[in-house]
């Protein structure tokens, strides 16, 4: 069981290039996260998805847009990428009665 | 506005010695605590979390973490620490009714546990 994986590591992207973070998850959680870790700062949630087929907005949505087609999958796009968005970005996961995240790896994006 | 304050950015203990991890909230109700650690180049792995009940939270690696609601505080402990101990150590928040398990997060505080 691999739990969350995340895809690409890392990556160097010129800035105005569309990215698709990819995510995906086993666990047959109902709830996913996507947050970007920058110093200094913690880790800021980006969108969020309560179950397949609805979304939500988090501290930082500008710039970004998720979908979630299906339980196991929520990726994060960057239509138009931007330096500001260089950070390293964690997929996230949460049963409802377990009450906590379990984290993908991270992908490293550098915008430049 | 909601907040997790994590006072110190950095934390040194020699090995062997007690360790602790401040943080404090601002949320009001009765919210849900965590603390995670961040072992460089990887994700967060939770450690230990707070729901109800006893104050004194015992979870993974020795790590132990005590409630103190009047001082809206979630302080990371363990008796003796251990250089592979060092990382980063980042305690959230799940206010009352904040969303479906939406968490806030402080800024993270590096501990360097020294030989």
């Amino acid at each position: 069981i691999a739990g969350i994986t995340q895809a690409p590591t890392s990556q160097i992207l010129a800035a105005g290039r569309r990215m698709t973070l990819r995510c995906t998850q086993d666990m047959r959680h109902n709830a996913m996260y996507w947050y970007r870790q920058d110093l200094g700062l913690g880790l800021r949630l980006i969108h969020y998805s309560n179950t397949a087929g609805t979304t939500g907005k988090g501290e930082v949505p500008d710039g970004y847009s998720v979908s979630r087609a299906n339980t196991d999958d929520f990726p994060l796009t960057l239509a138009s990428a931007v330096p500001s968005q260089t950070s390293v970005y964690f997929c996230a996961s949460s049963d409802e009665l377990a009450g906590m995240q379990f984290f993908g790896p991270g992908t490293r994006l550098t915008v430049l | 506005a909601q907040s997790v304050a994590q006072p110190e950015d950095q934390v040194n203990v020699a090995e062997g010695n007690p360790l602790t991890v401040k943080c404090t909230y601002s949320v009001s109700g009765n919210p849900y605590l965590f603390w995670y650690v961040q072992y460089p180049n990887r994700g967060l792995q939770f450690l230990l979390k707070y729901i109800t009940g006893d104050n004194l939270v015992k979870g993974s690696y020795g790590f132990e973490a005590e409630f103190n609601k009047s001082q809206t505080s979630f302080h990371l402990k363990k008796p003796s620490a251990l250089v592979s101990d060092s990382a980063l150590y980042f305690c959230a928040v799940r206010p009352p009714g904040g969303g479906y398990n939406k968490l806030i997060f402080g800024a993270g505080t590096r501990l360097a546990v020294h030989p």
